[in-house]
């Protein structure tokens, strides 16, 4: 199964941008894949946040604020969460997800924001 | 309003079985796959296994394959995980979760499995 690869922590502070990470092995394109997102805070279960495929094919989650958007960075094989006008409630785990072909799911480790 | 209720998890020895059960209302439950997910304790998300809307199409994580058996009845709106040969490593919190064209847009709460001697 591959391997997402997300850094285990970050942070930032209210009102910045927060930019999470999700990297694909080298032998999957990011830009052949919808990517995923999800928010996990303590004690819940995982919320859906967005997709995001291209600029013309993505998809927010049911009452997930805009300020959540995702993109692509081709050169990285990376896929991005970008968390805009950071708020306390953001402070969450967040994972990214994939499809590969084989249709086996795969989460990546998990990224722990801190909002500062 | 969707909802997905697990139920089945608790304490089962190494070598034991468990089934776990998920009871989903509020959605036209036999129009959608569904997925087991899992999160062992303080670890992140695993995905465990998926089925289509009508069993067709049915697929395990390598970790699993050959020990669960993932399966519904759509007419009581119900998804259910044979988990057999448990091992430690199977303990954790398993969620069911209802798929979207990919997207895992709906969760349970979760139901606990311990595999302990």
């Amino acid at each position: 199964q591959p391997v997402l690869t997300q850094p285990p922590s970050s942070s930032a502070s209210p009102g910045e941008s927060a930019r999470l990470t999700c990297t694909l092995p080298s032998d999957i394109n990011v830009g052949s894949y919808n990517i995923y997102w999800y928010q996990q805070k303590p004690g819940s279960p995982p919320r859906y946040l967005l997709y995001y495929y291209s600029d013309s094919d993505k998809g927010q989650g049911s009452g997930v604020p805009s300020r959540f958007s995702g993109s692509k960075d081709a050169s990285a094989n990376t896929g991005i969460l970008l968390i805009s006008g950071l708020q306390s409630e953001d402070e969450a785990d967040y994972y990214c997800m994939i499809w590969p072909s084989n249709a086996l799911g795969v989460f990546g480790g998990g990224t722990k924001l801190t909002v500062l | 309003e969707v909802q997905l209720v697990e139920s089945g998890g608790g304490l089962v020895k190494p070598g034991g079985s468990l089934r776990l059960s998920c009871a989903a209302s509020g959605f036209t439950f036999s129009s959608y796959s569904m997925n087991w997910v899992r999160q062992a304790p303080g670890k992140g998300l695993e995905w465990v296994s998926s089925i289509s809307s009508s069993s067709s199409y049915i697929y395990y994580a390598d970790s699993v394959k050959g020990r669960f058996t993932i399966s519904r009845d759509n007419a009581k709106n119900s998804l259910y995980l044979q988990m057999n040969s448990l091992r430690a490593e199977d303990t954790a919190v398993y969620y069911c979760a209802r798929d979207k064209v990919g997207a895992t847009t709906d969760w349970g709460q979760g139901t606990l499995v311990t595999v302990s001697s």
